[in-house]
Formats: C-alpha cells, sequence, structure tokens
C-alpha cells in the first residue's frame, strides 16, 4: 500500500524557514516523479514544484510565486521527499501535500498534508 | 501560465442525479486534463487522468471526457458517498494549474 506521511509544519514567523518531510513507503521511491502541491485556506490548489527521478537527473521545476524560495530534494537511501522553504510570506499559509506522478502526470497518490501558518 | 476554469463553482444536486461540471483551460492542452475528489479534512483523490482514464479503483459512475480546451466530469447516478468539492488539473505544461473547484452539495 502507497504511503505518504508528511511532517515539519508549524508556525513560522514571516521571513523565516522550513523545512517539510514526506516520507514515502509501499513503492519503488527512487523510480518515481514527486511533487508537492498546497491548499490555501480559501480552499485554491496549486502545485509547488516537483522532482524528476535522480537517474533522471534529479530535475527540479516550481511555481513562479516559490521560485527562487523554495528547494525539493529528495533522498531515495532514506526514502524522504524534502521541500525546504525559505523567506516565507503570509501568503505561503497553507497545507502542504506531498504526491506522486504516474506515467501520464497526474497526481496519483497523496499524503494527509502538513500545516505550515506563517504569521508574526 | 494556462489558467483553468470550472462551473458551476457549486451545485446542489439529490442522490441518484446525473451531475456534470465542466472544465475549461485557456490554452489547448491536448487530454492533459485530470479530476480529483476532495473531501472535508481529507486529501485529493485521483478520479480521472487524461480526460477519460477511469483511476484504478474508482467507480463507474464517474467518466469524463474532452480534449483541446473544453472537458467534463460526469456522476451517471449521484450517492452519498459522492458529496465532496471536484478539482480539474492540466497536466499539459508547468505549472500544472488546476481549477477553482466545484462542491457538489446534498439538496
Amino acid at each position: 500500500e502507497v504511503q505518504l506521511v508528511e511532517s515539519g509544519g508549524g508556525l513560522v514567523k514571516p521571513g523565516g524557514s522550513l523545512r517539510l518531510s514526506c516520507a514515502a513507503s509501499g513503492f519503488t521511491f527512487s523510480n518515481v516523479w514527486m511533487s508537492w502541491v498546497r491548499q490555501t485556506p480559501g480552499k485554491r490548489l496549486e502545485w509547488v514544484g516537483r522532482i524528476t527521478t535522480l537517474t533522471g537527473g534529479g530535475t527540479t521545476d516550481y511555481a513562479a510565486p516559490v521560485k527562487g524560495r523554495f528547494i525539493i530534494s529528495r533522498d531515495d537511501s532514506k526514502n524522504i521527499l524534502y521541500l525546504q522553504m525559505n523567506s516565507l510570506k503570509t501568503e505561503d499559509t497553507a497545507v502542504y501535500f506531498c504526491t506522486t506522478y504516474n506515467r501520464y502526470n497526474a497526481l496519483d497518490f497523496w499524503g494527509q498534508g502538513t500545516m505550515v501558518t506563517v504569521s508574526s | 501560465d494556462i489558467q483553468m476554469t470550472q462551473s458551476p463553482s457549486s451545485l446542489s444536486a439529490s442522490v441518484g442525479d446525473r451531475v456534470t461540471i465542466t472544465c475549461r483551460a485557456s490554452q489547448s492542452i491536448s487530454t492533459y486534463l485530470n479530476w480529483y475528489q476532495q473531501k472535508p479534512g481529507k486529501a485529493p483523490k485521483l478520479l480521472i487522468y487524461t480526460a477519460s482514464s477511469l483511476q484504478s479503483g474508482v467507480p463507474s459512475r464517474f467518466s469524463g471526457s474532452g480534449s483541446g480546451t473544453d472537458f467534463t466530469l460526469s456522476i451517471s447516478s449521484l450517492q452519498p458517498a459522492d458529496f465532496a468539492t471536484y478539482y480539474c488539473q492540466q497536466s499539459y505544461s508547468n505549472p500544472y494549474s488546476f481549477g477553482q473547484g466545484t462542491k457538489v452539495e446534498i439538496k
């Protein structure tokens, strides 16, 4: 059974940093592209970014609002996906989900999400 | 960036009704269109990918159609478990944008 478990969320001040983790199990993590998606308090879903497999170059892409501030990485030896968030803004407040990609670029499995609140 | 627009934003329906939700892309996305269902407090769940392919384990009362810019999600006979919010998402090009959601409520 595929399981994705996010952790690391919490309350942080504007300008601060936070690192989210997503522990994966039930599939061959190293073979799968992964992404982060966030859901705002208004329930809007926003794609944050994605990382390809390391054998595919470990290429990352980011949405414009987070580019240059957020970094996605993966540790295939531990089956963990990371999201390093720097220079946080109040508009980054959201529930953050990690997801897998299927071969058609659909997001086929999702974690339960972790809440990030950016507030002074 | 590609903008995705869903309609309606919400609808009320009864058990057994046929329900149709539409999604329009701001430019052609071929069939790179996915549908998700989200219930309160839960993560979204993939229902349909590439416009019309049913995800494993999803009931056959769900179906999707369309190509280019116009897409539909249909539920042939609404069941109590189907009251939720539905989102479309394009996977044609980064950023993989979502529609604003359609909330299906009990009439």
